[in-house]
C-alpha cells in the first residue's frame, strides 16, 4: 500500500531565503507526482506535475524533482516571498490512478 | 466556467438526514475526482470518474456513500444517513485526462449536528 511522508510538517523562513520541501513515497509503481498548494479556507491549486518518466519540472521560482529509485520528490522555492505562504500537498498517482496524498507541510514566509 | 463549479459551498444538516453534494468541472475534462478532507487530517481519495464511468468505488467509506456522473459532465456525490464522522470538507477536481493535472473546486463544508 502507498504511504506519502512530507518532511517537515512546518517550516518558518525569512522572505527572500531558498528553500526545499520534501516528499517521500513508499512504492516506486507511480504514474506522476504532484504538488500543491493549499491556502486557508480554499481548495487546492496544481503547481506541479512529474510524469513517471521525467525528473523534474519548473514553475517560475518553483521546480520539483522526483527520484522513483528512492522513492523521493522535492520541491525548491527559490527568493521565497511572504505570499508563498501555504501549506504544500504532495500527492503520488498509484497504479489505480488515485492519488495518495502526504499530510502537507505548513510554510510561513516572514516579511 | 473556468473553472471547477461544488455547490453548495457550506451544508449543515441534522445526523440521519441525506446530502447530496454537486460538481459541475471544467468543459471538456474526462476525469473527475471526488475527495474528502477531515479537520485535523489529510486528503482522502473517494473515488474518480473517467467518463460516466467509475471504475474503481473501494474509496468511498461506506455503502452510505454513493456518486454518479452524467452526460460525462456533472457529478453527485450522496451521503444517505449522514453520521457526524461524515462532517468533513468535500472537494471535487477535474482534469483533461487522468495522468494530467487536477483542478479542484473549493470544496463543500458539510457539517452533521
Amino acid at each position: 500500500k502507498q504511504e506519502v511522508t512530507q518532511i517537515p510538517a512546518a517550516l518558518s523562513v525569512p522572505e527572500g531565503e531558498n528553500l526545499v520541501l520534501n516528499c517521500s513515497f513508499t512504492d516506486s509503481a507511480i504514474y506522476n507526482l504532484q504538488w500543491f498548494r493549499q491556502d486557508p479556507g480554499k481548495g487546492l491549486t496544481s503547481l506541479l506535475l512529474i510524469q513517471s518518466s521525467q525528473r523534474e519540472q519548473t514553475s517560475g521560482r518553483l521546480n520539483a524533482s522526483l527520484d522513483k529509485s528512492s522513492g523521493r520528490s522535492t520541491l525548491y522555492i527559490a527568493a521565497s516571498q511572504p505570499g508563498d505562504s501555504a501549506t504544500y500537498l504532495c500527492a503520488a498517482m498509484d497504479s489505480n490512478y488515485q492519488l495518495i496524498w502526504g499530510a502537507g507541510t505548513k510554510l510561513i514566509i516572514k516579511p | 466556467g473556468a473553472g471547477v463549479s461544488q455547490s453548495p459551498s457550506n451544508k449543515v444538516t441534522e445526523k440521519g438526514k441525506d446530502v447530496e453534494l454537486r460538481c459541475d468541472p471544467i468543459s471538456g475534462h474526462t476525469a473527475l475526482y471526488w475527495y474528502r478532507q477531515s479537520l485535523g487530517q489529510g486528503l482522502e481519495f473517494l473515488i474518480y470518474f473517467q467518463g460516466n464511468s467509475a471504475p474503481d468505488k473501494s474509496g468511498l467509506p461506506s455503502d452510505r456513500f454513493s456518486a454518479e456522473r452524467t452526460g460525462g459532465s456533472v457529478s453527485t456525490l450522496t451521503i444517505q444517513r449522514t453520521q457526524q464522522e461524515d462532517s468533513a470538507v468535500y472537494l471535487c477536481a477535474s482534469s483533461l485526462q487522468v495522468n494530467q493535472p487536477q483542478h479542484f473546486g473549493d470544496g463543500t463544508r458539510l457539517s452533521i449536528l
